[in-house]
């Protein structure tokens, strides 16, 4: 089974700073794929990031990255040079290549102070 | 040019009312999702479609019943609602393009039984 953890249930950030968003997931399957969402206050949920479990370089989309550490089986996000507007619940999603699936983290609700 | 769509956006009904939720996709995938999103914020797939065919169907009650007149279309249909029914459920829809398969969600729609 396809296991998800996102030990953070809540995290703050001051304006301008750097965090990181902790995911550590649970497979047997050499072939997978890891998500990021984030849902804002208003509700939608909208994609971030991804990362296929075969890749050689962490993958990043401009202020977002992810740490990528297979044998550790962590996939952390960073954000850098936080804004007000990255106040959010952040997910974690992990796919298993054969299967049509996603299994979601319980999230993480990120507050960036000014 | 919206990409994916749910009608409505806000359902309130009373207990043992049957309602459906619309979801539309306009980005040409193959595969269509219905998820469960609880007052915990936790996402959870009910169903999966793949070209118009049932190829996920989670430990859900008989009540929910997914159709899929298409593939830019999957309904859900809900008989004899219960207060436990009440959440927000999000539509999503993803393409096999190289093994990534990123979901991308319409907006939701915040069901309330009373």
């Amino acid at each position: 089974a396809q296991k998800i953890t996102q030990t953070q249930p809540g995290m703050f950030v001051q304006e301008k700073e750097a965090v990181t968003l902790d995911c550590t997931y649970d497979t047997s399957d050499p072939s997978y794929g890891l998500f990021w969402y984030k849902q804002p206050s208003s509700g939608e949920m909208i994609f971030l990031i991804y990362q296929g479990s075969y890749d050689q370089q962490n993958a990043t989309e401009g202020r977002y990255s992810l740490n990528f550490q297979k044998a550790r089986k962590s996939a952390n996000l960073v954000i850098s040079a936080s804004q007000l507007g990255d106040s959010a619940m952040y997910f974690c999603a992990i796919r298993h290549r054969n299967f049509n699936k996603f299994y979601f983290g319980s999230g993480t609700k990120l507050n960036v102070k000014p | 040019d919206t990409a994916v769509s749910q009608t409505p956006k806000y359902l309130v009904t009373q207990m043992g009312n049957d309602k459906s939720i619309k979801c539309e996709q306009n980005l040409g995938h193959d595969t269509m999702y219905w998820y469960k999103q609880d007052s915990k914020k936790f996402l959870k797939i009910m169903f999966s479609y793949n070209n118009k065919e049932l190829i996920i169907n989670e430990t859900v009650p008989n009540r929910f019943s997914p159709k899929s007149p298409d593939k830019a279309h999957l309904n859900l249909h809900i008989n004899s609602l219960e207060l436990g029914d009440s959440a927000v459920y999000f539509c999503a829809s993803s393409l096999r393009d190289r093994g990534r398969d990123t979901q991308y969600f319409g907006p939701g729609t915040r069901l309330t039984v009373l």
